[in-house]
């Protein structure tokens, strides 16, 4: 599976959008790019995830290159309780890789009043 | 729908001793997972199961176990307790290999090998 590069923080106000940066430079053309957070401690909790297609949930969007090396999930109005490490993971869905996922080290968000 | 049960949330074991970490899901999920997260890090896969009766070995194995005698459970044995295995252990499942399906994880375990 590809790798991913985050930065390790960053802060945002609350009630303004949150734009958190991924980069998949190697990714591979059925590598899909899922996003995960972890709220203190807590288990991680899925978000979005996309091929190449722009995706929107009730949670978040995924904003997904032409050329796929690099991707931004947006928190449209961010809320003190989204605090928490962002993961970005690309994978391919197939049975012989058992659908795992490799977590880095994310990306810190901070949720500022 | 209970999702993802893990048991115990906390646990100090003295080292040498085992312990079982519980894993259930009520989803009919056919993947499971047992992840660790040691402060500050990500989270580091140790085993998995695509199925009863089928489990394999992730990123970290060295002093677990694993067994899936059946859909719902995945419990996760440690032998012979180190002080390296001090970590929360999180399990995992999905419902299977369509990348539409994400995973569901339950709450952790924190364990502290003293």
């Amino acid at each position: 599976d590809a790798k991913t590069t985050q930065p390790p923080s960053m802060d945002c106000a609350e009630g303004r959008a949150a734009n958190l940066p991924c980069n998949h430079s190697t990714i591979s053309g059925n590598e899909y790019v899922y996003w995960y957070r972890q709220i203190h401690s807590q288990g991680p909790q899925y978000i979005i995830h996309g091929l190449k297609n722009n995706e929107t949930n009730e949670m978040a969007s995924l904003i997904i290159t032409e050329d796929r090396k690099s991707s931004t999930l947006i928190l449209p109005h961010a809320t003190l309780r989204d605090t928490a490490v962002y993961y970005c993971i690309v994978r391919v869905a197939q049975e012989a890789a058992g659908n795992k996922l490799t977590f880095g080290g994310g990306t810190r968000v901070l949720v500022k009043p | 729908n209970a999702g993802v049960t893990q048991t115990p949330k906390f646990r100090i074991l003295k080292i040498g001793q085992s312990m079982t970490l519980q894993c259930t899901q009520d989803m009919n999920h056919n993947y499971m997972y047992w992840y660790r997260q040691d402060p500050g890090m990500g989270l580091k896969l140790i085993y998995y199961s695509v199925g009863a009766g089928i489990t394999d070995k992730g990123e970290v194995p060295n002093g677990y176990n694993v067994s899936r005698s059946t859909t719902e459970d995945f419990p996760l044995r440690l032998e012979l307790a180190a002080p390296s295995q001090t970590s929360v252990y999180f399990c995992a499942s999905s419902y299977g290999l369509r990348a539409n399906y994400g995973y569901t994880f339950g709450s952790g375990t924190r364990l502290t090998v003293v």
